[in-house]
């Protein structure tokens, strides 16, 4: 069966200070990858999803990037934190392909707090 | 940008009775999906709707969708307790079946 393995699950960070996150997938291969964030009682923005090893699209302009290294593994990065980039970040996966009604599988998240 | 927006933000009801959601989106799409998330941990897919489909059931779930009027609706009859939580619609655009964006959420609280 899949597995979605994300760490840590909870990070406090001082302001200016590097990040990497990062979440890896068991079980299949090829999947479509996602990093969405969620602020406090709000809704997921989609941040970045990957098709493939070394593509990544960036939704949306911000302080941080993604890299996909490796089919499974996909690293949410920045290299200067700022306050607003506190929240809750969340990696997903999905099949792809022909298949494209399929439902995403999440992680269990990680809680930032960027002091 | 957010795909899907669901109204109410938040619902209160007495445990047996039936909770409904809307979720509104602005692009044409490939399926909706409805997500739960239980308060810190990761998003539970419940159910999926393709765009060729008008209802969907799964148990206590119930999900309708209007592509002419671009909504759905998540009707979740006899709620429980344990039904507490915060629901999700989330889309797969036609134009990129890559993509999946979700909504603000409707937080649910089932009074026992």
């Amino acid at each position: 069966s899949q597995t979605i393995h994300q760490w840590p699950a909870t990070l406090v960070q001082p302001v200016g200070s590097p990040l990497s996150l990062e979440c890896t997938v068991e079980g299949t291969s090829n999947p479509n990858l996602y990093w969405y964030r969620q602020a406090a009682g709000r809704g997921l923005q989609l941040l970045f999803y990957s098709v493939g090893i070394g593509q990544i699209s960036s939704e949306v302009p911000q302080n941080l990037s993604a890299s996909r290294p490796q089919d499974r593994q996909f690293i949410l990065s920045s290299k200067k934190l700022l306050l607003s980039d506190s929240g809750f970040y969340l990696c997903a996966w999905r099949l792809k392909g022909s298949r494209v009604n399929t439902e995403a599988f999440f992680g269990q998240g990680t809680r930032l707090t960027v002091v | 940008s957010q795909q899907g927006e669901e109204d109410p933000q938040a619902l209160s009801i007495q445990e047996g009775e039936n909770a409904t959601m809307n979720c509104s989106y602005k692009t044409s799409i490939n399926n909706l999906q409805w997500y739960r998330q239980n308060s810190g941990r990761g998003l539970v897919h419940l159910i999926l709707i393709r765009s060729n489909e008008r209802e969907k059931h799964s148990g206590r779930l119930r999900v309708t969708l209007d592509t002419s009027k671009k909504s759905s609706s998540l009707l979740i009859t006899a709620s429980r307790a344990a039904d507490t939580a915060s629901y999700f619609c989330a889309t797969v655009p036609s134009s990129n079946d890559y993509k999946l964006s979700f909504g603000a959420g409707t937080t649910v609280t089932v009074r026992a």
